[in-house]
């Protein structure tokens, strides 16, 4: 079984768009993560929710919302869609504790034309 | 000054030999430290974690970490083909969240037959 999963996989838009990409895990994690790796691949995080509450929101435009309807959840909702939005977003969890090892999902890899 | 920096490479080592990855990180107190493998078009899996000053050993991979000179290194023995790979190291700062880490650029390995 997949430990951290996302739709989709690939996702290919217009700009002006409204998209959503859905993360989910099975691990039984408290912690759950949204990062966007760019071009260069430099991977940078974007959200955190800690059992549905945002712990971590960093400088990212208002255009992206997250939601995390229950702990196993997050999703990520991009509105007005622009080109330098193009970048692969990974979804990863961590359970609570000293550690906060992190897990990755598979990535979705958004093009925005 | 990059909160964690990490040689780009590519790093070419013979298969066989020992790879020898290198990190530095600015946030003096930084209490957890992360070495993850990305293979191209794949999510970042975490290989290693280490918290306290000196080695940590795992099969063919030692992590060492040096807190007073901020550096935290990743050893490969025995170095595959199939190790050649990006290499994050990643780093909880201690001024956030305990869940947030900072990764580095990656440093690009290339195991050569």
């Amino acid at each position: 079984d997949t430990a951290v999963s996302q739709t989709p996989k690939y996702l290919v838009t217009q700009m002006g768009n409204d998209k959503s990409i859905k993360c989910e895990q099975n691990l039984g994690h408290d912690t759950m993560y949204w990062y966007k790796q760019d071009s260069k691949k430099f991977l940078k995080i974007m959200f955190s929710y800690n059992n549905k509450e945002l712990i971590i929101n960093e400088t990212v435009p208002n255009r992206f919302s997250p939601k995390s309807p229950d702990k196993a959840h997050l999703n990520l909702h991009i509105n007005s869609l622009e080109l330098g939005d193009s970048a692969v977003y990974f979804c990863a969890s961590s359970g609570d504790g000293y550690s906060y090892e992190q897990y990755f999902g598979p990535g979705t890899r958004l093009t925005v034309t | 000054q990059k909160e964690v920096e990490q040689n780009s490479g590519p790093l070419s080592v013979p298969e066989g030999a020992i790879a020898s990855l290198n990190c530095t990180y600015s946030d003096r107190g930084s209490q957890s430290f992360f070495w993850y493998r990305q293979y191209s078009g794949k999510s970042p899996e975490l290989i290693m974690s280490i918290y306290s000053n000196g080695d940590k050993e795992d099969g063919r991979f030692t992590a060492q970490l040096n807190k007073a000179s901020q550096y935290v290194s990743l050893l490969i023995r025995d170095s595959q083909p199939s190790d050649s790979a990006t290499y994050l190291c990643a780093v909880n700062p201690p001024y956030s969240s305990a869940s947030k880490i900072i990764f580095g650029s990656g440093t690009r390995l290339s195991i050569r037959p």
